[in-house]
């Protein structure tokens, strides 16, 4: 099956700094990318939607200028967080959609610790 | 607003005691409805997508089923390896999908 990989898995970093996510479609091509952040023991809730060559979408709530969503080729959109405060600490997934069938897989996710 | 509810929250099954999953939803155009199943730490892991009343999907120990308000997950005799957060989500036409809380299953040997 198709497959989403995310990257880093884990990452830890200082109050202040800033951290990129790299959501990557290994052997399909996505038009479309979604980006996702669950808390412990609750739903995925959707972020952005990211479509190659243009701004991402954001839902109400989520400041675009904190979560930057850049999506610059079929294969690849990333997700940086700035100025990070230990409330971002989350897991974050991102998904993709297939151009052909237009299904949608997901990546492993990546758990984001700000301390 | 698309809306998706999953019952119960959680579920304690004895290995081999079947049961079911409810997941009701409102959606303005649904494109498809999706099963997923989530261990802890990780990414939501693929396992359904029905598309219209009547349709029905099996994988080993799992079934799906859909109608024009509510879908289930039917496990039957399920085994503790089958303990996980089960997610349901509605796909409106702009492929946004809409998650319910999950109903977390254990199930005891």
């Amino acid at each position: 099956g198709a497959v989403v990989s995310q990257h880093p898995s884990r990452v830890i970093c200082k109050s202040g700094t800033s951290v990129k996510i790299e959501c990557r479609s290994l052997d399909f091509q996505a038009t479309t990318m979604f980006w996702y952040r669950q808390f412990p023991k609750q739903s995925l809730m959707l972020m952005a939607t990211s479509n190659e060559g243009s701004k991402a979408t954001y839902e109400q709530g989520v400041e675009k200028d904190k979560f930057l969503i850049n999506h610059a080729s079929l294969t690849l959109s990333t997700l940086t967080v700035t100025s990070a405060h230990p409330e971002d600490s989350s897991f974050y997934i991102c998904s993709a959609v297939t151009t052909t069938t237009g299904e949608l897989f997901f990546g492993e996710g990546s758990r984001l610790t700000v301390l | 607003e698309d809306q998706v509810t999953q019952s119960p929250e959680a579920l304690r099954l004895q290995e081999g005691e079947s049961s079911s999953l409810n997941c009701s939803y409102t959606v303005s155009g649904l494109r498809g409805l999706f099963w997923y199943r989530q261990d802890p730490g990780k990414g939501p892991e693929f396992l359904f997508t029905l598309y219209s009343a009547g349709e029905e999907k099996e994988k080993e120990r799992l079934k799906a089923t859909l109608t024009k308000k509510e879908s289930f997950l039917h496990i039957t005799a399920p085994k503790p390896e089958d303990s996980a957060t089960y997610l349901c989500a509605v796909q409106a036409n702009d492929y946004k999908l809409s998650f319910g809380a999950g109903t977390t299953v254990t199930v005891r040997a």
